[in-house]
């Protein structure tokens, strides 16, 4: 059983477009993240969520909106897509501030 | 700025020898240290932690080790395996609120563990 799963693995895209990457975890965690690895291997963090309810937001452009139906999801939205968007992103959860569980990762290629 | 800096982005070392990868800081409010294992296409799985108030952590094969006067972190590995070959990546927590962790990373430094 797959503890952190996202879908789609690979995502290519044409710029402007809109797209969502999904997130499940099955592991209980109140807890939610997405991450942003870019080409430059940083991985930084982008929001999390608890219990429904954002958490962490780190200045991220409004065209990315999380949205997270019951806290075993947490869904990104991106509209608009833009070159500098093409990145690996990696949804995450945790019990609360404990160790974090990552997800495979969704690699984003805007064209 | 970046907080968490690892300055050696691969290492090469023969199984059976004994690996370290270091990890940097320089913010004095991460109250926690986790190492981070990297397969390729793979997502990060947590390998090990240490409380800012220790100095050692032990689990097996992996060691961490805390210099908080020198903000230095270092992970050891003894004997290396070639299934230790991966990215590792050091992270420094702060918490947010109680419910929630944030998590800054180093840039990773790929081991290589040859036969």
């Amino acid at each position: 059983d797959t503890a952190v799963s996202q879908t789609p693995k690979y995502l290519v895209t044409q710029m402007g477009n809109d797209k969502s990457i999904k997130c499940e975890q099955n592991l209980g965690h109140d807890t939610m993240y997405w991450y942003k690895q870019d080409s430059k291997k940083f991985l930084k963090i982008m929001f999390s969520y608890n219990n429904k309810e954002l958490i962490i937001n780190e200045t991220v452009p409004n065209r990315f909106s999380p949205k997270s139906p019951d806290k075993a999801h947490l869904n990104l939205h991106i509209n608009s897509l833009e070159l500098g968007d093409s990145a690996v992103y990696f949804c995450a959860s945790s019990q609360d501030y404990s160790e974090q569980f990552f997800g495979p990762g969704t690699r984003l290629t805007v064209l | 700025d970046q907080q968490v800096k690892q300055n050696s982005p691969s290492l090469s070392v023969q199984e059976g020898r004994i690996s370290i990868l270091n990890c940097d800081y320089t913010n004095s409010m991460f109250d926690y240290f986790l190492w981070y294992k990297k397969y390729p296409a793979e997502g990060p799985t947590f390998l090990i932690s240490i409380s800012s108030i220790k100095d050692k952590n032990e689990d097996g094969r992996f060691t961490v080790f805390l210099n908080k006067s020198a903000k230095h972190l270092s992970l050891h590995i003894v004997p290396s395996q070639p299934g230790d070959s991966a990215v590792y990546f050091c992270a420094a927590r702060t918490i947010n609120t109680g419910t929630a962790s944030k998590l800054t990373f180093g840039t990773g430094t790929r081991l290589q563990v040859t036969l």
